[in-house]
């Protein structure tokens, strides 16, 4: 079983739609959980910190489930910019930061 | 907002080369990465480094690889004889501290550079 896994889509939805993607982790040990969003060859760039409790960001919510070792990314009223590939990423506990990534999910948003 | 810096940000080789991959990372950070991800595929962790030592690093990186910091600036990550399958967008990242230090979450974010991208042929 891969550490982390995303269905890797594309999901290709219109302007305005709401779409949600889901990563599983095989390690209970996991302590940090991230989304990063990933433009054609360019680096990762970090969208948010996702908590137990659940955050949200403007457009953009997370949340995590430590029972079923998921995390989710819903975004909102989506836009033209949002198309990108969205990457989970979790780290260890007692690990050095060392974030294990997803394959990642490619979203396209369509006018 | 700082920023971490790498150059070059395309370096092309012969294979069997040495490749020096060069790293400013963000200036009060003190844990230092490198990451590297193989055209379509995911991005994967090379090593840690604090303290002017190795924290951490993966089977990816064996013997041919090194990492040093010359400086109080540059964080460098060697490839001492390239092979075809380094070809690779190599991504250096940094942190402020981490995670279960009694530090904020907003200091155990990792901040990656824009990447240098290593053909090797």
């Amino acid at each position: 079983r891969k550490e982390v896994e995303q269905d890797p889509g594309p999901f290709n939805v219109p302007e305005g739609a709401t779409v949600a993607f889901n990563c599983t982790y095989s390690n209970s040990a996991s302590q940090s959980f991230f989304w990063y969003r990933q433009d054609c060859r360019k680096e990762p760039k970090l969208l948010m910190s996702v908590y137990s409790s659940g955050n949200e960001d403007g457009r953009f919510t997370a949340q995590l489930n430590r029972a079923s070792q998921y995390i989710s990314l819903l975004i909102r009223d989506s836009k033209l910019s949002d198309s990108a590939t969205y990457l989970c990423a979790v780290s260890i506990s007692g690990g050095y930061n060392k974030l294990i990534f997803g394959a990642g999910t490619r979203l396209a948003v369509h006018p | 907002e700082p920023e971490v810096t790498q150059t070059p940000s395309h370096q092309v080789t012969q294979m069997g080369q040495e490749v020096i991959l060069r790293c400013v990372p963000i200036s009060n950070h003190l844990y230092f990465y490198w990451y590297r991800q193989i055209l379509g595929q995911k991005v994967e962790f090379l090593v840690s480094f604090y303290n002017n030592e190795i924290s951490e690093k993966s089977e990816i990186f064996d013997d041919q690889f090194s990492v040093e910091r010359p400086d109080g600036s540059n964080f460098t990550l060697k490839i001492r004889s390239t092979k075809l399958e380094d070809s690779a967008m190599y991504f250096c990242a940094s942190s402020v501290s981490i995670a279960g230090q009694g530090a904020s979450a907003t200091n155990e974010k990792l901040f990656f550079g824009s990447g240098t991208q290593l053909s090797v042929l």
